[in-house]
């Protein structure tokens, strides 16, 4: 089955600076591929997906990268601010192309801390 | 609107008892996901429904199980619950058939003492 690897598992950084969480897939079949953002006592929330057709996807400080070739993507934040920490799932689903349907796997977290 | 609506937010049940959780999709929303959270093994994946059919089941024993009604509403049910049963039980919803788009409720928290 797929197998999603997410590093580093924690990142800290100065309020401003870049950060930047990797993620690599094991299956080629995998072609949705969100990003979940994670606060304390609440459900992950989707912040941004990219499919396998398209290379790069930007939502104002938030851009993911994904290179098929390779198989992994990438999330980046520019000018973190405080509010930007929290845990970050990386996930992975074959949707339609498999029998997955709606299961992701998700990687391991990548607990944010941005300090002021 | 409202989001997905996750009952009860805290469950404390003993070794060896079932226990029944509920999940109120988005409004018109027709798949319906079931997670697992745990500190040691995260996120995992448990079964998914969409029109009252599981398509999709995960690694998980039989003990897990569940179903969708025709509103969409969803519960999960665990029998002869073990202390590694303990952790955060997570449902998502999303409007099409497939894993975009899933919006996750808040979860339950499961004790098993």
């Amino acid at each position: 089955g797929e197998n999603v690897e997410q590093h580093p598992s924690t990142l800290s950084v100065q309020e401003g600076d870049s950060a930047v969480i990797k993620c690599t897939y094991s299956d080629s079949a995998s072609n949705y591929f969100p990003w979940y953002k994670q606060e304390l006592g609440k459900g992950p929330q989707l912040i941004i997906d990219i499919r396998s057709n398209v290379g790069e996807k930007k939502d104002q400080r938030i851009a993911v990268t994904l290179n098929k070739t390779a198989k992994h993507f990438s999330l980046h934040i520019t000018e973190t601010q405080p509010e930007d920490s929290a845990v970050y799932f990386c996930a992975a689903s074959t949707g339609a192309g498999g029998t997955s349907y709606g299961k992701l796997t998700f990687g391991q977290g990548t607990i944010l801390t941005v300090h002021p | 609107k409202a989001g997905v609506t996750q009952t009860p937010r805290y469950l404390i049940k003993t070794r060896g008892q079932q226990v029944t959780l509920s999940c109120s999709p988005i409004s018109g929303h027709r798949s319906v996901s079931w997670y697992q959270q745990t500190p040691g093994q995260g996120l995992q994946f448990l079964f998914e429904y969409f029109s009252e059919t599981q398509r999709n089941k995960g690694n998980f024993p039989g003990r897990f199980s569940g179903r969708q009604f025709s509103n969409s509403r969803s519960e999960m049910n665990v029998s002869t619950l073990e202390l590694g049963d303990s952790a955060l039980y997570l449902c998502a919803s999303s409007l099409g058939i497939m894993a975009d788009g899933y919006t996750f409720g808040s979860g339950t928290r499961l004790t098993v003492v």
